[in-house]
């Protein structure tokens, strides 16, 4: 299993938008609508932000979007904050009950 | 409120072995399938293995199959990973996870496994 592809890295000013992009192939993220996206902060563990490609979990800002087009999915997070500065990791279900995730993107709020 | 705890972490030569315990508590804990997931010293996120609520399959990546064996005891809310053979390369944070139809909505805080002599 390869792992899907991400930016090392994005940033963007407070307010701003930034969207973040995973690329895989038809076998991963354009075979299903499995993506999921995760924030993780130094030391800490990952936290889940969207699941089902675009379905955010209580408690998570209507700031953060998720959608697909292909077998490229994507995360926007809109009116950056300066707690948003953290690692974010996108995952997708792989078939046969095998997940794979992405090389991760470092978000820097300037 | 769900809560992962996961234990066994520690350092171990090439060729050990080493045992993780994951105990789950604020939520149903046979109703559900479970992961681990590995990290690295700062690197990315791996998948390592799936268990379904009722433990009656086992799903591995291909980098952990025929070494590393997860299981389950639904009578004591315990999640175990069995490690065998390690590599340098397992080195890792191991955290435990809560599957959520196909994704991981409650992980652990993580346990570090060194593999080094």
């Amino acid at each position: 299993q390869s792992a899907l592809t991400q930016p090392p890295s994005a940033s963007g000013s407070p307010g701003q938008s930034v969207t973040i992009s995973c690329t895989g192939t038809s076998s991963d993220v354009g075979g299903y609508n499995y993506v999921s996206w995760y924030q993780q902060h130094p030391g800490k563990a990952p936290k889940l932000m969207i699941y089902e490609v675009t379905k955010r979990p209580s408690g998570v800002p209507d700031r953060f979007s998720g959608c697909k087009s292909g077998n490229t999915a994507s995360l926007t997070v809109s009116g950056l904050q300066a707690e948003d500065e953290a690692n974010y990791y996108c995952s997708s279900y792989a078939g046969s009950n095998n997940w794979v995730f992405g090389g991760g993107t470092k978000l820097t709020v300037l | 409120q769900v809560q992962l705890v996961e234990s066994g972490g520690g350092v171990v030569q090439p060729g050990g072995s080493l045992r993780l315990s994951c105990a789950a508590s604020g939520f149903t804990f046979r109703s559900y399938g479970m992961h681990w997931v590995r990290q690295a010293p700062g690197k990315g996120l791996e998948w390592v293995t799936y268990i379904p609520y009722d433990g009656s399959n086992k799903y591995y990546a291909d980098s952990v199959k025929g070494r590393f064996t997860i299981s389950r005891d639904n009578s004591k809310n315990t999640l175990h990973l069995q490690m065998n053979s390690l590599r340098a390369e397992d080195t890792a944070v191991y955290y435990c996870t809560k599957d959520a139809r196909w994704s991981f909505d409650y992980w652990g805080q993580g346990t570090l496994v060194t593999v080094s002599s």
